[in-house]
């Protein structure tokens, strides 16, 4: 069973714009990790925040957390065409398998 | 170096068939995992193995599903008399260590569907 939700469900942008994803979970955690989905197929991790950490940033990504809410954010900046995906959220819980959120398809128009 | 390879990329087959889908790890990577994504929603996990044994097949759903890597590298994903409930994108990913923060890497997938 999944154990993270994520939302919104789909989010359709122009480019330049700043896309927001967020993500709820239901147990503590190691770390949250982003992963991006071209297609329905193959997973590229984009990155991964600690449970003692608060805000990390990668390029033009920002992600945060907040342990007390069991919540992550994930905002791309500057968004490119490129960017158009469906974006998972996976929660480590300690244990060595991943729980996915339920994902958000972003799609970004030129 | 090369990434994590899956195949076949896609399997057709008809319920009640028996299937066999291979991952071929990244190079030196300890651990190996599989996931099943069904259409819409994120992947699940499957089993992973630490080496050569499965350390966790908690999320088998059955026992049709079994999985292999006899010598710590490939593994193969078998399931028998499968049932159109099967079908999906079954994802492979390796990682070097096991541990939580070790990033996974993902393969391609194949999409199996049962007819």
């Amino acid at each position: 069973s999944q154990q993270g939700e994520e939302d919104p469900q789909a989010l359709s942008i122009q480019e330049g714009e700043n896309a927001t994803m967020n993500c709820s979970y239901k147990t503590s955690i190691n770390n949250l990790q982003w992963y991006r989905q071209n297609s329905g197929r193959g997973l590229v991790h984009l990155i991964l925040i600690r449970s003692n950490e608060r805000e990390k940033h990668s390029g033009r990504l920002r992600v945060t957390l907040d342990t007390s809410k069991k919540s992550s954010s994930l905002l791309i900046t500057a968004s490119r065409a490129a960017d158009t995906a469906s974006y998972f959220c996976a929660m480590n819980t300690g244990f060595q398998k991943l729980v996915f959120g339920t994902g958000t398809r972003l799609l970004v128009s030129p | 170096g090369a990434g994590v390879s899956q195949t076949p990329s896609n399997k057709v087959t008809e319920k009640g068939k028996y299937v066999e889908l291979r991952c071929d790890p990244i190079s030196g990577h300890t651990a190996l995992y599989w996931y099943r994504q069904s259409l819409g929603q994120g992947p699940e996990f499957l089993i992973y193995f630490q080496g050569t044994g499965a350390a966790d097949d908690s999320g088998l759903p059955n026992d049709r599903f079994f999985a292999v890597r006899p010598e710590g590298s490939v593994s193969t994903l078998k399931i028998q008399r499968t049932e159109r409930g099967d079908s999906a994108v079954y994802l492979c990913a390796s990682s070097l260590n096991v541990g939580g923060t070790d990033t996974q890497y993902f393969g391609p997938g194949t999409r199996l569907t049962v007819l």
